[in-house]
Parts: structure tokens; C-alpha cells; sequence
């Protein structure tokens, strides 16, 4: 039962375009959302959250969005850079997970960003 | 420099050899995590804890097992490894009150 979803596996962007990267959820008890950036053989590092209060925060060229009757969030990337290319993540926390400590990953999405 | 650091980085074992992964953080964080990395499945949490001598079991805990006796060590035990535990495993931090994690580099790990 996968409660956090990223439908796209993959995407390519051109440099200098915007990237959108797509997370679904079906446990509307989530209230806190979070993207991690994955580069190979290292760890995800933390990107750029978002608590179901708000609809939008932005950090830079990141912003997230999240349309909780959708139950839909997305990251941006404006404007997409070569080091963009990652595999990103989205999580969410809360409901019956029960603790900031417990987070939902979805799959995963590979973003490559040509020149 | 503030990190979460894992030992080994890599390992290969055969199957029912008892193995211990270890997890280490210098940001004096109360919560701990592992999580296991597998293709199409993303991450998925195999333990936590909360604190010292507090740990609980999360979404994969099967065949494995974790102590938490000091506040900066986790360490991840397998004590008889399959080969469906083949896997990336990453460890993980977060100050109380927080939901931001800090992983670790990951370990390899393959059972043959």
C-alpha cells in the first residue's frame, strides 16, 4: 500500500526551464510534506517542506505546492541548473505514523537537467 | 562538522552470518532512524527511536533488529541476513520537535 506516490520515474529538462516533479498521497491524516535531493552515493539531503497550513513556500528557485483536496503536492525548479540532476523524493509525515520522527517516501523521481 | 556517518560503506556476507551496520551523530539528535533503499520502492523505515532505550518498529522491521543505549549510536543488527535483505540501508537523524532528517552516506549491502 503505497500511501506517497511518484507516478514519473524520470524527466528531462533543459537548462535554464522550469521542472516540475509530481508526489500524490492518499492519507488525507498527513500534515507535513517534505522534498529530498539524492545524488548518487550519498544520502538524501533535505531540500524543502511544506505543512498542510499553507499551500505554498518557496526557498530560492524551490517552491512546493500542495493542494490538499487533490492530496497532490509538486516541486518547481526555477530556473533548472545541471546540478539539479538528482533523484528527488517526497515524504510526508503525521496521521497514524504518529511521530515527526516517521516519514512516508514515495519512489522516487529521476530529474536530469541537459545542457 | 555536523553528520550522521555509517560503517561499513559496503559489504558483501552470505546468508545466516550475523552482521551489524553501525549509525553515529554528532548533532546530539533525539530521533534515529534506518531506512532500506530498493528499486521502485523508494525508501521504506525499518526502525526508530525517540530517545535513549526507546525504539520501535516501522513500516520493513523483519529480520532485523536495532539498540539505541547511547544517544549518538544506532547500530542496525542482522542477525541471520537473507538474500531479500540485499539492499541500500541509510541511517538518519532529526532533532526533537523537527521533521527534517539528516541521512547518512548509506551502506551497501548484498547477501549472497
Amino acid at each position: 500500500d503505497q500511501q506517497v506516490k511518484q507516478n514519473s520515474p524520470s524527466l528531462s529538462v533543459q537548462e535554464g526551464r522550469i521542472s516540475i516533479l509530481n508526489c500524490d498521497y492518499t492519507n488525507s491524516m498527513f500534515d507535513y510534506f517534505l522534498w529530498y535531493k539524492k545524488y548518487p552515493a550519498e544520502g538524501p539531503t533535505f531540500l524543502i517542506s511544506i505543512s498542510s497550513i499553507k499551500d505554498k513556500n518557496e526557498d530560492g528557485r524551490f517552491t512546493v505546492f500542495l493542494n490538499k483536496s487533490a492530496k497532490h503536492l509538486s516541486l518547481h525548479i526555477v530556473p533548472s541548473q545541471p546540478g539539479d540532476s538528482a533523484v528527488y523524493f517526497c515524504a510526508a509525515s503525521g496521521g497514524d505514523t504518529g511521530t515527526a520522527s516517521k516519514l512516508t517516501f514515495g519512489t522516487g523521481t529521476r530529474l536530469q537537467v541537459t545542457l | 562538522e555536523a553528520q550522521v556517518t555509517q560503517n561499513p560503506r559496503y559489504l558483501i556476507t552470505v546468508t545466516g552470518k550475523k552482521l551489524t551496520v553501525t549509525c553515529s551523530q554528532n548533532m546530539n539528535h533525539e530521533y534515529m532512524s534506518w531506512y532500506r533503499q530498493d528499486p521502485g520502492l523508494g525508501l521504506r523505515q525499518i526502525y526508530y527511536s525517540m530517545n535513549v532505550e526507546v525504539t520501535d518498529k516501522g513500516d520493513v522491521p523483519e529480520g532485523y533488529k536495532v539498540s539505541r543505549k547511547e544517544k549518538r549510536n544506532f547500530p542496525l543488527i542482522l542477525e541471520s541476513p537473507s538474500p531479500n535483505q540485499t539492499s541500500l540501508y541509510f541511517c538518519a537523524s532529526t532533532p526533537q520537535g523537527a521533521y527534517e532528517q539528516y541521512f547518512g552516506p548509506g551502506t551497501r549491502l548484498t547477501v549472497t
